[in-house]
């Protein structure tokens, strides 16, 4: 049964930092790709990065590029997402999800965790 | 960007009836290459995380009941609920996988009358 939980939101000033991981289980994490996508309270869903099966290759939102970095560690079967330079609009439930790559940089996601609430406030 | 247009908002439906859910895309998402079009389908029940039910624009993810279906027509998809049940109360989102980045349609809820 695949499996990702997430960990890591919480309360965080405005122009701070946090990391967000997701602990997968239940299939091989070495060759899937993954991603984050976000929910902010009441909304709906906005895509924010994916990373390849190889962590070669990573893509983000307008939103957030140049403050989030994605990232993987197959050891741990774990996915990262450090957040930096954190806005009020960053305010959202953070989703991890198991990408199915079409083609490169393409995907669309198969299983999602219960996400982790991020709140930006001061 | 690819621009996702859902509508209506909401609806409700009665139990048993159909539920027809319209998602607009700003481009052309079908490759020629493969005849496809790169739409998914997701259901969102209140305090779940996403499911996925279609992709492909027409294929349905294992485990999805058949009064799921996709179709398309040029840039218009549609998912239909034929025989709407009490557990199919969610939000319904379309999302293309066409190109970077990946967008989502608004969402639309469907409640019972």
């Amino acid at each position: 049964e695949v499996q990702l939980l997430e960990s890591g939101g919480g309360l965080v000033q405005p122009g701070g930092s946090l990391r967000l991981s997701c602990a997968a289980s239940g299939f091989t994490f070495s060759n899937s790709a993954m991603s984050w996508v976000r929910q902010a309270p009441g909304k709906g869903l906005e895509w924010v990065s994916v990373i390849s099966d190889s962590g070669g290759s990573t893509y983000y939102a307008d939103s957030v590029k140049g403050r989030f970095t994605i990232s993987r560690d197959y050891s741990r079967s774990t996915l990262y997402m450090q957040m930096s330079s954190l806005r009020v609009e960053d305010t959202a439930v953070y989703y991890c999800a198991k990408a199915i790559s079409v083609a490169a940089h393409l995907y669309y996601f198969d299983y999602w965790g219960q996400g982790t609430l991020v709140t930006v406030s001061s | 960007d690819i621009v996702m247009t859902q509508s209506p908002d909401s609806l409700a439906v009665s139990l048993g009836e159909r539920a027809t859910i319209n998602c607009k895309s700003s481009h052309s998402i079908l490759y020629s290459s493969n005849n496809q079009n790169y739409l998914a389908w997701y259901q969102q029940k209140p305090g779940q995380p996403p499911k996925l039910l279609i992709y492909w624009a027409s294929t349905r993810e294992s485990g999805v009941p058949d009064r799921f279906s996709g179709s398309v027509s040029g840039t218009d998809f549609t998912l239909t609920i034929s025989s709407l049940q009490a557990e199919d109360v969610a939000v319904y989102y379309c999302q293309q996988y066409y190109n970077i980045p990946l967008t989502f349609g608004g969402g639309t809820k469907v409640e019972i009358k």
